[in-house]
């Protein structure tokens, strides 16, 4: 069970067109979704959270008119990367946690993640 | 420590050797620790989450144990397999954060047949 689907698993766009990857919870509600991105050798870091039917809340440093969120249902999140730069190219990973997670102490479910890269 | 630093980057062992690492983490406003398993081209798949200092956590041959007192967790493989090779992240949840894990490097896990 807490299967997350995330698409594409990797894709490569030209400098200023724009990207969606998908991320999808298959078999639960999914009220919260996370939004990492990772670089080579690095950490995940956080790049926003999103709840079902509200804006997202972004971290210091990323821009939200760039990296756009939307989570229109409770198992559909979607990152849209706009105006796509080579510096943009990543890996990018959703997360989520269905209502059964209220608490603090559950788990987080994992998509595969999208590598972009922006030529 | 300000960060969540796992060690070590990197280790391999031979099939049926036992093997430990570590995740250091701010002591100070603990709320849980997580560890999850990440193999290549998959999704991180959670092993434990830890709350309780003194806490010890077991699933098969892997363990976790966890000191909130001086901001430690080690992760305890016994007898790996050639199929624990993976990279083992661990991330840290202060309390009052909503939710915002921040996620350690890694130790990467290879184990030789």
């Amino acid at each position: 069970g807490a299967v997350v689907s995330q698409h594409p698993s990797w894709v490569i766009c030209k400098s200023g067109t724009s990207v969606k990857i998908e991320c999808r919870s298959l078999d639960f509600q999914a009220t919260t979704m996370f939004w990492y991105r990772q670089f080579p050798k690095q950490s995940l870091m956080l790049m926003a959270t999103s709840n079902e039917g509200s804006k997202a809340t972004y971290e210091q440093g990323v821009e939200k008119d760039k990296f756009l969120i939307n989570h229109a249902s409770l198992t559909l999140s979607t990152l849209t990367v706009t105006s796509a730069h080579p510096e943009d190219s990543s890996f990018y990973i959703c997360s989520a946690r269905g209502r059964a997670g209220t608490r603090f102490n559950s788990p987080l479910h994992f998509g595969n993640g999208t590598r972009l890269t922006v030529t | 420590i300000l960060n969540v630093e796992q060690s070590p980057q990197s280790l391999h062992v031979q099939e049926g050797d036992s093997t430990n690492f570590t995740c250091s983490f701010p002591s100070s406003n603990f709320y849980a620790l997580h560890w999850y398993r990440w193999e290549t081209a998959k999704s991180p798949e959670a092993l434990f989450v830890m709350t309780l200092n003194g806490d010890e956590k077991k699933k098969g041959r892997i363990s976790a144990t966890l000191n909130t007192k001086e901001g430690y967790s080690y992760l305890y493989i016994k007898g790996s397999q050639p199929e624990d090779s993976a990279t083992y992240l661990c991330a840290h949840l202060p309390g009052g954060s909503n939710y915002k894990l921040t996620f350690g490097k890694g130790t990467l896990l290879t184990v030789n047949p």
